[in-house]
């Protein structure tokens, strides 16, 4: 059975600094892993998603990671923002089916 | 914009009274889903649709149910909500078939179960 975690649970960090979020999982038997972002009291918002062939994506000011025989992932977000406050999950397809399963969050707080 | 919309965005009901949630998509994907979110958990997978295939999760209870009338639409039927049904509930939908299988998600549907 999958399971994904994330560390940290939560992260309080001054504008402008870089950093990182980890994504574990336990079956490296995955098709693709996603990014999500997700405001208090609302749904989630994609933000990356990594093909099991690839190893890293880019958008803007974020760049996942992927190492999938280690089972990790890794989202970098560079020059932290305020307005970057928010929950981040990451979820996993296996490799078959059409589950995607998500770790818990780690909850994100950028002090101006 | 093509996009997933779950209506109600908030839902009171009292213990025990029946609860439908509806979720329709403008994207045409052929695989929706359902998720419970519980305050600071991970979203909870129910069940999802593949087509008008229907794959319920084996952990899932059976007073979640659900109807796929057509490619557009899905609902969640909760037959007598208590009061550890109080979620929100999640609407996903993805394309399979591409290479590039993002799952896009609605807005969201808070239940408060009184």
């Amino acid at each position: 059975k999958q399971e994904v975690t994330q560390i940290p649970a939560a992260l309080s960090v001054p504008e402008g600094e870089n950093l990182v979020l980890n994504c574990s999982f336990t079956d490296s038997a995955i098709y693709n892993l996603q990014w999500f972002r997700q405001d208090p009291g609302k749904g989630l918002t994609s933000l990356l998603l990594i093909q099991s062939s690839q190893r890293e994506q880019t958008s803007g000011r974020l760049n996942a990671s992927l190492d999938k025989s280690s089972g990790r992932s890794t989202l970098y977000i560079a020059a932290s923002q305020p307005g970057d406050s928010a929950t981040y999950l990451c979820a996993v397809r296996r490799s078959y089916g059409q589950n995607f399963v998500f770790g818990p969050g780690t909850r994100l707080s950028v002090l101006p | 914009d093509a996009m997933v919309i779950q209506n109600p965005r908030y839902q009171v009901t009292q213990f025990g009274k029946p609860v439908t949630l509806s979720c329709s998509q403008t994207l045409n994907h052929n695989v929706m889903y359902w998720y419970q979110q519980k305050s600071s958990q991970a979203p909870k997978l129910l069940f999802h649709y593949y087509d008008k295939d229907f794959n319920n999760e084996a952990d899932t209870p059976d007073n979640f149910q659900s109807r796929r009338p057509n490619t557009s639409f899905c609902f969640l039927d909760i037959r007598s909500p208590g009061l550890g049904d109080a979620a929100m509930y999640l609407c996903a939908t993805s394309r399979d078939g591409l290479t590039a299988n993002v799952l896009t998600f609605g807005a969201g549907s808070r239940l408060t179960v009184l």
